[in-house]
């Protein structure tokens, strides 16, 4: 089973910072199955990016998503208020999924 | 617009069987992707417990393989999961999904909270 390491834990910023978070995978994925989700709480989970750098509908253009093999990366711009949530990553392989631990991203 | 919603029992006692349903509306599931089922016990992550395309054909997380049961109604337009021997650990909130290109999943139902418990 693909492990997901997410980095850091909690992320303590203020509005209008950039915010980059960091997802590691213990081995190389395809960058056609890495997605990105934020999760607000009491709220189901909303997809933000999937393939790695695509952006699912509605999302704005201050998140985008990077990277390969094994590191991947979600980039917020821009902070804005509705931004502050947990942030999880999520891979497929093997003929299963499985999520990252999640990121918080906190107001400072 | 695709909308999925949770319906079941919201407590079940320790070594009997959770079940819940999804029941689908705004797209026809019969139509391709596949349907699946996550959950996340309070104050922790997401973890997958497993999928169904629309032809039946299944995949399950290995470490719930052993207790769980994927099944499709495409005549109701719905999906359900059946988890055996349940414990207090499967305490969590249970949604459904569908699983989207890349196997991401970009709709979800708003989430049941299952508590095990005597």
């Amino acid at each position: 089973e693909i492990v997901l390491t997410q980095s850091p834990g909690t992320l303590s910023l203020s509005p209008g910072e950039r915010a980059t978070l960091s997802c590691r995978a213990s081995q190389s994925i395809s960058i056609n199955y890495l997605a990105w989700y934020q999760q607000k709480p009491g709220q189901a989970p909303r997809l933000l990016i999937y393939g790695a750098s695509s952006k699912a509908t509605g999302i704005p253009d201050r998140f985008s998503g990077s990277g390969s093999g094994t590191d991947f990366t979600l980039t917020i711009s821009r902070l804005e208020p509705e931004d502050f949530a947990v942030y999880y990553c999520q891979q497929y392989g093997s003929s299963s999924l499985t999520f990252g631990g999640g990121t918080k991203v906190e107001i400072k | 617009q695709v909308q999925l919603q949770e319906s079941g029992p919201g407590l079940v006692k320790p070594s009997e069987t959770l079940s819940l349903t999804c029941t689908v509306s705004g797209y026809s599931i019969s139509s391709g992707y596949y349907w699946g089922w996550i959950r996340q016990p309070p104050g922790k992550g997401l973890e997958w417990i497993g999928s169904i395309f629309h032809s039946g054909s299944t995949s399950y997380n290995p470490s719930l393989k052993s207790r769980v049961t994927i099944s499709i109604d495409t005549s109701k337009n719905q999906f359900s999961l059946r988890l055996h021997s349940v414990t207090a650990a499967d305490t969590a909130v249970y949604y459904c999904a569908r699983v989207y290109t890349g196997m991401s999943v970009d709709y979800w139902g708003q989430g049941t909270l299952v508590t095990v418990s005597s």
